[in-house]
């Protein structure tokens, strides 16, 4: 079937720690993002991607950094600049850049130690 | 403030009773989607309407658009407990066309 995956499902991370969320696609769309969610709030934008080796900041880009090597990987690495981690990360895809819909997957919850 | 803002913010209604939930924006569109999440999970696309549109079915969905107003409301007829969940609008908010989220309603359906 195709879909994204996400991993790990739940994430620590001490203090002063980089660590790096997994998203992997195979619905062949040309456009992925990541966006973080925090308790009984919508989404907000981190970064997008809308073709490989290129990628775009979103509403909330510090302290996190992307790479996009490959069209079906999109990882997020929350830097120790992040200095408030602790949320459920969301990575999408899509035909088309943001005017079609999203497939999601189904999140990492990151949580500090 | 939130280019798409959900009402209510919570919703508690009987099993087969509709549901109606209302979304409400700032600035023009080019189309307005809805999103269902499960409490842990993802998001699942619903429905996307277009600003030429007016109204759009599928299923028991049923999406209204009032570009006039900038409002949307998605209705859910016959509500099952397995609709439970949270309901969000998203719009494209212009700012290069991103997807800009409401805040989100949830919906409790029970048995």
């Amino acid at each position: 079937d195709g879909g994204i995956t996400q991993s790990p499902k739940y994430l620590f991370r001490k203090e002063g720690q980089n660590v790096t969320l997994s998203c992997e696609q195979n619905l062949n769309h040309d456009a992925m993002y990541w966006y973080r969610q925090d308790p009984g709030q919508g989404l907000r934008l981190i970064y997008y991607s809308q073709i490989v080796n290129d990628f775009q900041k979103g509403d909330i880009a510090e302290g996190y950094s992307v790479s996009r090597e490959k069209k079906e990987s999109f990882p997020l690495t929350v830097t120790s600049a992040q200095k408030n981690p602790t949320a459920f990360y969301l990575c999408a895809s899509s035909d088309a850049l943001f005017n079609q819909p999203q497939h999601f997957g189904d999140g990492t919850r990151l949580s500090i130690l | 403030s939130q280019q798409g803002e959900e009402d209510p913010q919570a919703l508690s209604i009987q099993e087969g009773e509709n549901a109606t939930m209302n979304c409400s924006y700032k600035t023009s569109i080019n189309n307005l989607q809805w999103y269902r999440q499960n409490s842990g999970r993802g998001l699942v696309h619903l429905i996307l309407i277009r600003s030429n549109e007016r109204e759009k079915h599928s299923g028991r969905l049923r999406v209204t658009l009032d570009t006039s107003k900038k409002s949307s409301s998605l209705l859910i007829t016959a509500s099952r407990a397995a609709d439970t969940a949270s309901y969000f609008c998203a719009t494209d908010a212009g700012q290069g066309g991103k997807l800009i989220f409401g805040q989100g309603t949830e919906l409790s359906v029970k048995p």
